[in-house]
């Protein structure tokens, strides 16, 4: 099952501009992590943000962490045509650090 | 060598065939995964390899059979499958206890039952 919901489902953007991808989760987490999937193929880890950290950069990426509304945003400044995929924030339900429950992912068109 | 590979990349088998997905990891991780994927929804987890044992079965009918033989290697054996079970079938592999929680994916093999 699903831990949690993203928002909105499908965006459509044009290049260099921003993309603003929103994920709620249901549990406690000790931490929420992001992927991106490029067409039909397996998923690439993108960042990981824990519990105690409010906001997270790496490159072009930039993660936000709410605990107390149960969400996260993840932002993609200056998008590419390359960053054309689906993302999906992931936690760990358990807080065991060995599974992982997906949201049902935004898929990002990035037009040249 | 961050990569995880998986064989083959499609397979169309029929509902009374057996057969086999590979999985195969060379990171030192302890932790392998099955998780299968349907069109635009999310990965579903499957099944948990901590250390070489089944860990977590996420309540996957016994037509899935995984099988670790070893910290390197994961298969999952297929047999009498529905329809249903076509989807994309994703291996990921991570640290394992006490390590770092991110996993790393293969591309997945696309399997359809006829």
């Amino acid at each position: 099952s699903q831990q949690g919901e993203e928002d909105p489902q499908a965006l459509s953007i044009q290049e260099g501009e921003n993309a603003t991808m929103n994920c709620s989760y249901k549990t406690s987490i000790n931490n929420l992590q992001w992927y991106r999937q490029n067409s039909g193929r397996g998923l690439v880890h993108l960042i990981l943000i824990r519990s105690n950290e409010r906001e997270k950069h790496s490159g072009r990426l930039r993660v936000t962490l709410d605990t107390s509304k149960k969400s996260s945003s993840l932002l993609i400044t200056a998008s590419r045509a390359a960053d054309t995929a689906s993302y999906f924030c992931a936690t760990d339900p358990n807080n065991a650090g060995n599974m992982l429950t997906f949201g049902g992912g935004t898929r990002l068109m990035v037009k040249p | 060598d961050t990569e995880v590979t998986q064989t083959p990349k499609h397979l169309v088998m029929g509902m009374t065939n057996k057969k086999s997905l590979k999985c195969e990891q060379h990171m030192g991780h302890r932790a392998m995964y099955w998780y299968k994927q349907k069109a635009k929804k999310p990965p579903e987890l499957m099944f948990v390899y901590s250390y070489e044992k089944l860990s977590i079965n996420e309540s996957v009918p016994s037509r899935f059979s995984p099988e670790c033989p070893n910290s390197s290697l994961l298969n999952l054996h297929l047999h009498a499958l529905q329809p249903e079970d076509s989807a994309l079938y994703l291996c990921a592999s991570s640290r394992g206890r006490g390590g770092l929680p991110e996993q790393y994916f293969g591309p997945g093999t696309r399997l359809t039952v006829t």
